[in-house]
């Protein structure tokens, strides 16, 4: 069965502390792996997808396949960063399955 | 405005009564989604529509009915809910080019609902 695992419901971390948010996938294939956000009162929304390679908002994420994981890193938290997070892979065409998430809160 | 739209963005029901959700994307897209989001469970997918087709149905009581009238447009119409089907409804798009892997989902800003 498809499964996404965040383990942290909640992270929190000083300003200018590294951070990492952490995501297990047990999926079949080799799925695409996707992190949205979602800041406070906004809507849900790409943050950055695998397949990109792209640093978005300081953030990047490594696929490990031997390790099934997808963890989402940044270097300096900052106060904006604050926000729920989920981790999505996808291997069903156009099919999203969403971990639980993790709230991070980036305390002054 | 551009992007996914829903309308209402806020809804509190009956038991007994019957509304609807709407969702209009504004992106040219040819899938829509509704999600479930409450706070007790993550994020779960109810329904697909590709083309105007549903392609997905992913265990979803009766009392939800999904309806696409065309690729724009999504509608989630509620009958007899109950007090646990509270919880904040998500419409969702992207295009489906047909390949191998994902694509990016937009999210419309959701639609809370209330069942008394």
């Amino acid at each position: 069965a498809q499964r996404v695992t965040q383990p942290e419901k909640l992270l929190s971390v000083f300003k200018g502390a590294p951070v990492e948010l952490k995501c297990n996938y047990s999926y079949s294939g080799s799925p695409e792996l996707f992190w949205y956000v979602q800041y406070s009162r906004q809507r849900l929304q790409l943050l950055l997808r695998h397949i990109s390679r792209e640093s978005i908002k300081g953030f990047t994420a490594d696929l490990n396949k031997g390790e099934t994981s997808f963890h989402l890193k940044k270097p300096f938290a900052q106060e904006e960063d604050s926000a729920m997070y989920y981790c999505a892979p996808n291997n069903a065409g156009n099919m999203l399955t969403f971990g639980g998430g993790t709230r991070l809160m980036v305390k002054p | 405005e551009t992007g996914v739209t829903q309308t209402p963005r806020h809804l509190v029901m009956g038991m007994t009564n019957k509304k609807s959700l709407k969702c209009e994307q504004h992106l040219g897209h040819n899938a829509m989604y509704w999600y479930k989001q409450s706070a007790k469970k993550p994020l779960e997918l109810m329904f697909v529509y590709n083309f105007k087709e549903q392609t997905e149905n992913n265990s979803v009581p009766s009392r939800f009915s999904p309806e696409c009238p065309n690729s724009s447009h999504l509608f989630l119409h509620l009958h007899t809910l109950q007090p646990e089907d509270s919880a904040l409804y998500l419409c969702a798009s992207s295009q489906v080019s047909g390949g191998v892997g994902g694509n990016t989902i937009y999210f419309g800003e959701g639609s809370w609902l209330t069942v008394v």
